[in-house]
């Protein structure tokens, strides 16, 4: 089955800078990769996907990139705000096979005054 | 739109007790799935629903878990008995189908003492 490894666990930056989380998976046939946001206590929520046929997508401040040959993608985050602070999760799947999602560990940011 | 509905949010049992879980998702969604978040760690899938078929369940404790979605539309999950290591939250999620993004409820917190 599918092996979704994310580091790092923990990132503290300061307000303003960038941050990045990365993510690699084993399995090739996997075609679809969300990122999801989860504050403290909530649920998880959908930040930002990106399917294997792009290589990059962006949304305002955040970014994620994909190499389907390295079988790794990232999260870039630029001009990061307090609000930023939470647990991000990196997942992977295969639509054909019924969209199950293979989480990774997930990484606690911190963003600091 | 209304989210996805779970209920309880939080349930404390004592350790070979009986618990169940209810999850509406949000209208018109086929495609139904119960997630298992330990603290620390991502969401483990469970079992996903395609209307009331069962796609995935490879890693459902089948001894002491069990779902069902009667009808297509609510589901509930049970765990019988309760062990301690199965304190976690439990997720349920929606989509619209099976390739389509994954909308989480807000969770069900279990302890188990």
């Amino acid at each position: 089955g599918e092996n979704v490894e994310q580091h790092p666990s923990t990132l503290s930056v300061q307000e303003g800078d960038s941050a990045v989380i990365k993510c690699t998976y084993s399995d090739s046939a996997s075609n679809y990769f969300p990122w999801y946001k989860q504050e403290l206590g909530k649920r998880p929520q959908l930040i930002i996907d990106i399917r294997s046929n792009v290589g990059e997508k962006k949304d305002q401040r955040i970014a994620v990139t994909l190499n389907k040959t390295a079988k790794h993608f990232s999260l870039h985050i630029t001009e990061t705000q307090p609000e930023d602070s939470a647990v991000y999760f990196c997942a992977a799947s295969f639509t054909g096979g019924g969209n199950k999602l293979t989480f990774g560990t997930g990484t606690q940011l911190k963003v600091e005054l | 739109e209304a989210g996805v509905a779970q209920s309880p949010r939080y349930k404390i049992i004592e350790k070979r007790q009986s618990v169940a879980f209810w999850c509406n998702p949000i209208s018109g969604h086929a495609t139904l799935y119960w997630y298992q978040q330990i603290l620390g760690q991502g969401p483990k899938l469970l079992i996903q629903f395609q209307n009331n078929g069962v796609v995935d369940d490879s890693q459902l404790p089948k001894d002491r878990f069990s779902a069902e979605r009667l009808k297509g539309v609510d589901s509930t999950l049970k765990i019988q008995p309760a062990k301690l290591e199965d304190s976690a939250v439990y997720l349920c999620a929606s989509s619209p189908g099976q390739g389509g993004e994954q909308y989480f409820g807000p969770g069900t917190r279990l302890t188990v003492t």
